[in-house]
């Protein structure tokens, strides 16, 4: 089993609709990444959370630490939000290893 | 506003062939990483250096070595190319260690070993 499950793996949604992207891992953790890769390949850093919620836009990540869970929602999604999101981890106690999903892929359509 | 430059984008080697990708930032960041993307696997870390004149070993280093040539370079050697080595490297780096800040990304290196 992954140590990061990301869901769901696929997600189409018509342009407005609200978006959630959930992330689940089995470790303890000191922080969670949430990243977004897109099309083209490009990879850019969204938040890193450790507690709470966090809030760029019309992005909102919220992490529950005693679940061990995180969600990265979409407001008002955009055909130009299409893209793959990544959760990433770091287990506590690690020494510079950040586990990574594999992915959830987003297509908004207009 | 460059951020973080690959060199190459694409590369297609033969098996046994060497090469190096090279990494540079301009942010002026302290440690810089080295990953690998594959199709079902998610990004993987190879190595990555906490500061000037370290370097570690991440998730995945066999067949690979890295030099921090300084500051501002971090440079990722394949000494004899493996059709397992296909796959696509990303380069990042980060003001704090410990992927404790946001990691900023280049732009892939897309490497095909035949």
């Amino acid at each position: 089993k992954n140590e990061v499950e990301q869901s769901p793996q696929n997600l189409t949604a018509q342009e407005g609709e609200f978006i959630t992207i959930n992330c689940s891992y089995s470790v303890g953790i000191s922080a969670l990444h949430w990243l977004q890769q897109h099309p083209g390949g490009g990879i850019v850093s969204l938040f890193m959370l450790s507690s709470g919620k966090k809030k760029h836009g019309r992005l909102i990540a919220t992490i529950n630490i005693q679940e061990k869970h995180s969600s990265l929602h979409i407001t008002a999604s955009h055909p130009r939000d299409s893209a793959v999101y990544i959760c990433a981890v770091i287990p506590r106690g690690s020494n510079y290893k950040l586990t990574f999903g594999k992915g959830t892929l987003l297509t908004v359509n207009p | 506003n460059a951020g973080v430059t690959q060199t190459p984008k694409f590369q297609v080697l033969k098996t046994g062939q060497s090469m190096t990708l090279q990494c540079a930032q301009d942010m002026n960041h302290n440690s810089m990483y080295w990953y690998r993307q594959d199709p079902g696997m998610g990004l993987r870390l190879i190595y990555y250096s906490a500061s000037e004149g370290t370097t570690d070993k991440g998730e995945v280093p066999n067949g690979y070595n890295v030099s921090r040539l300084n500051k501002r370079e971090f440079s990722l050697r394949l000494e004899s190319a493996a059709p397992s080595q296909t796959s696509v490297y990303f380069c990042a780096s980060s003001e704090e260690g410990n992927f404790r800040g946001p990691q900023h990304f280049g732009d892939g290196t897309r490497l095909s070993i035949l």
